[in-house]
C-alpha cells in the first residue's frame, strides 16, 4: 500500500497568514492527490482534486501543487472558518490511502 | 440536490456482523460509484471499498473476506456488511459519491457512529 505522510501534524497560524501543508507519498502517485477539509463533528469535504483543481464552491484562497511524491496545499490568507483538520488522499493505486491529517488552529 | 445518508445500528457486539445502508438522492447509482470510508475517533480515514456504477465492487484487502458491498438501485441504496467485528472496528462510517469528472469523493454522507462493545 502507498503510505501518505502529512506534515506538520499540528499548525497554529494567524488570520491573514499564508499557510502551507505538505503531503508526501511513499511512491509516485502521478498527481492523483486530493485534499479534504474536516471540521469538528462534520464529514470531510473535498477542496482540491488531482493536485491542483479547485472543487466547485471552494474559495480561491485554497490552492494545490505538486508532482511525483510531494504535494502541497496552500491557503493564501487564513480565515477563521478554515480551522479544521486537512487530509490528503492518493487515488493512484488500490487501496486508496489517506494521510494522518494536519490539524490547523488559529494563533 | 445530491445527498447521501448512512443508517445502521449504533452498537454491535464483538464477533457480530455490521450492516449499514447508504441511501442516496439527487443522482443515480447506475451513473456514479459510491465508496465506504471509516474513521476511528476523529483520527485518520480509511478507504474500505467501492460499489462501481456498473455493479462491480472493489475492496481494501485490509478487510480480507470480512467485507461485502452490495446495492439496490430501485431503492437508491448501497449496503455494507462486515462480519467478525472487533473493538477496533469502532468508528464513524461514511459513504461518499465519486465525482464523474474528478473521480474524487465529491459528496459525503453525515456518517454513522458504530461502537463495537459487549
Amino acid at each position: 500500500d502507498i503510505q501518505m505522510t502529512q506534515s506538520p501534524s499540528f499548525l497554529s497560524a494567524s488570520v491573514g497568514e499564508r499557510v502551507t501543508l505538505s503531503c508526501k507519498a511513499s511512491q509516485n502517485i502521478n498527481k492523483y492527490l486530493d485534499w479534504y477539509q474536516q471540521k469538528l463533528g462534520e464529514a470531510p469535504k473535498l477542496l482540491i482534486y488531482n493536485t491542483n483543481n479547485l472543487h466547485t464552491g471552494i474559495p480561491s484562497r485554497f490552492s494545490g501543487s505538486g508532482s511525483g511524491t510531494d504535494y502541497t496545499l496552500t491557503i493564501s490568507s487564513l480565515q477563521p472558518e478554515d480551522v479544521a483538520t486537512y487530509f490528503c488522499l492518493q487515488r493512484n493505486s488500490w487501496p486508496y490511502t489517506f494521510g494522518a491529517g494536519t490539524k490547523l488552529e488559529l494563533k | 440536490q445530491v445527498q447521501l445518508k448512512e443508517s445502521g445500528p449504533g452498537l454491535v457486539q464483538p464477533s457480530q456482523t455490521l450492516s449499514l445502508t447508504c441511501t442516496v438522492s439527487g443522482f443515480s447509482l447506475t451513473s456514479y460509484s459510491v465508496h465506504w470510508v471509516r474513521q476511528h475517533s476523529g483520527k485518520s480515514l480509511e478507504w474500505m471499498g467501492r460499489m462501481w456504477s456498473d455493479g462491480d465492487t472493489s475492496y481494501n484487502s485490509a478487510f480480507t473476506s470480512r467485507l461485502s458491498i452490495s446495492r439496490d438501485t430501485s431503492k437508491s441504496q448501497v449496503f455494507l456488511k462486515m462480519n467478525s467485528l472487533q473493538t477496533e472496528d469502532t468508528g464513524t462510517y461514511y459513504c461518499a459519491r465519486e465525482g464523474y469528472y474528478s473521480s474524487s469523493f465529491d459528496y459525503w454522507g453525515q456518517g454513522v457512529m458504530v461502537t463495537v462493545s459487549s
